[in-house]
């Protein structure tokens, strides 16, 4: 069965530095999404990507974000320039349309600020 | 502001026994409702989702949905401790994004 996939698992990094979170969506799915979860805290939206834009993105999403999808079946999501707050589990997730449609999660990579 | 309030739990339940799970939401855009569990420290994996109001069914699920209460429940027949774990509510406004509930942590004893 086809799934999400996402890399690193892990990633640990000093304040202020880039990060680049790689996912590989479901091969027909045409939405994509990133959503992040703190520990202890609720999952949250961070962003939705369709036709190479984003669609809907949240407070969250500010100018430290950014998305690409740099090819044909990588999805990226980049953090500028990381605070301590950034740490996080970050998830990625795709789905074949909106509204009705399924979104399916990578496993997610944890992010680790120091 | 989109909400979605689950109580945290634990919701304790003997194996065997019936678990029910509920979830309220803010926004009565909402059309579209999902079911996922989340075992420590993995991702929401996908258990069921609902549209219309009533029951749907899938195996020892169902799920049920009353829009006029904004008001979302997931029974769990049968309970296994293979069952516990957290269980997310989410919300779809067709806004091609998914609001989530805080989650309710179910724990099956044997």
């Amino acid at each position: 069965e086809p799934e999400v996939t996402q890399t690193p698992s892990h990633q640990v990094t000093q304040m202020g530095q880039e990060v680049i979170l790689r996912c590989v969506p479901i091969s027909n799915h045409l939405y994509f999404y990133w959503y992040r979860q703190i520990l202890g805290q609720k999952v949250e939206f961070l962003v939705s990507f369709y036709n190479n834009e984003i669609s809907e993105k949240s407070e969250i999403f500010d100018d430290q974000f950014s998305v690409e999808r740099p090819d044909g079946s990588n999805f990226t999501l980049k953090i500028r320039s990381t605070k301590l707050e950034d740490s996080a589990m970050y998830f990625c997730a795709s789905g074949r349309g909106r509204g009705q449609e399924t979104q399916y999660f990578g496993p997610g990579t944890r992010l680790l600020v120091l | 502001q989109k909400e979605v309030e689950q109580n945290s739990g634990p919701l304790s339940v003997p194996e065997g026994a019936i678990a029910s799970l509920n979830c309220t939401y803010s926004d009565r855009g909402s059309q579209s409702f999902f079911w996922y569990r989340q075992y420590s420290g993995k991702s929401p994996e996908l258990i069921m989702f609902i549209y219309s109001n009533g029951d749907k069914e899938d195996g020892r699920f169902t799920a049920q949905l009353n829009k006029a209460s904004q008001y979302v429940s997931l029974l769990i027949r049968d309970s296994q401790p293979s069952d516990s774990a957290t269980y997310l509510c989410a919300a779809d406004n067709a806004g091609n994004m998914l609001t989530f509930g805080g989650g309710t942590r179910l724990m099956v004893k044997p």
